[in-house]
């Protein structure tokens, strides 16, 4: 069964620096999607992309998040200069027909 | 704004015991309504899902049905079993491909 993929599953990365999530969404989908979940709360949108554009953001994807899809299987989220509130599980998702389906997460470490 | 509201875990159950996690929501409009489940390294994966009010979605043996009167779309099983041991996650949408609102989980843990 298609999956998606996500790497890698754990990061660590010191404050200011620039880390890049990626993701392989399922290989038929046309919707991506980042989601973050810190540790002990609700998992929160963050954005959504499709033809090659960001379609919605939250307020939490300031200026400092980016999303790009480079080729034509990778998704990636920058964060350019981390924070440690950034600290949290960052799931991708993709969508062809409304359900989402989601990668198994990377957990980022800001120290 | 909209909003998922489930109870609090860890929740500790005997296998064969019955299951309820309570789910509730605030949306306008006609929400979509899910539950996800996310076993241990795993991503999250989609259990069952309700499109309007009444319907029930049914999987491996857990159902949730939609009650617009009450916002509500708790999670349920009759006999629980020690591969259940996940966290579960209600979520609704309001529209397909619109971004999906999440509730905080709920780690079920299944005891031999």
């Amino acid at each position: 069964e298609p999956e998606v993929t996500q790497t890698p599953s754990h990061q660590v990365t010191q404050m200011g620096q620039e880390v890049i999530l990626r993701c392989v969404p399922i290989s038929n989908h046309l919707y991506f999607y980042w989601y973050r979940q810190i540790l002990g709360q609700k998992v929160e949108f963050l954005v959504s992309f499709y033809n090659n554009e960001i379609s919605e953001k939250s307020e939490i994807f300031d200026d400092q998040f980016s999303v790009e899809r480079p080729d034509g299987s990778n998704f990636t989220l920058k964060i350019r200069s981390t924070k440690l509130e950034d600290s949290a599980m960052y799931f991708c998702a993709s969508s062809v027909a409304g359900e989402q389906y989601f990668g198994p997460g990377t957990r980022l470490t800001v120290t | 704004g909209d909003s998922v509201t489930q109870m609090e875990g860890p929740v500790t159950l005997s296998e064969e015991a019955f299951l309820t996690i309570n789910c509730t929501y605030t949306a306008t409009g006609y929400p979509s309504l899910f539950w996800y489940v996310q076993y241990p390294g795993e991503g999250l994966q989609l259990l069952l899902k309700a499109t309007k009010a009444d319907d029930k979605g049914s999987n491996k043996g857990f159902e949730a049905t939609y009650r617009k009167e009450t916002t509500s779309f708790h999670l349920e099983k009759g006999s629980v079993q020690v591969s259940d041991s996940a966290v579960y996650f209600c979520a609704l949408t309001k529209n397909n491909f619109n971004k999906f609102y999440f509730g905080s989980g709920t780690k079920l843990n299944v005891k031999p």
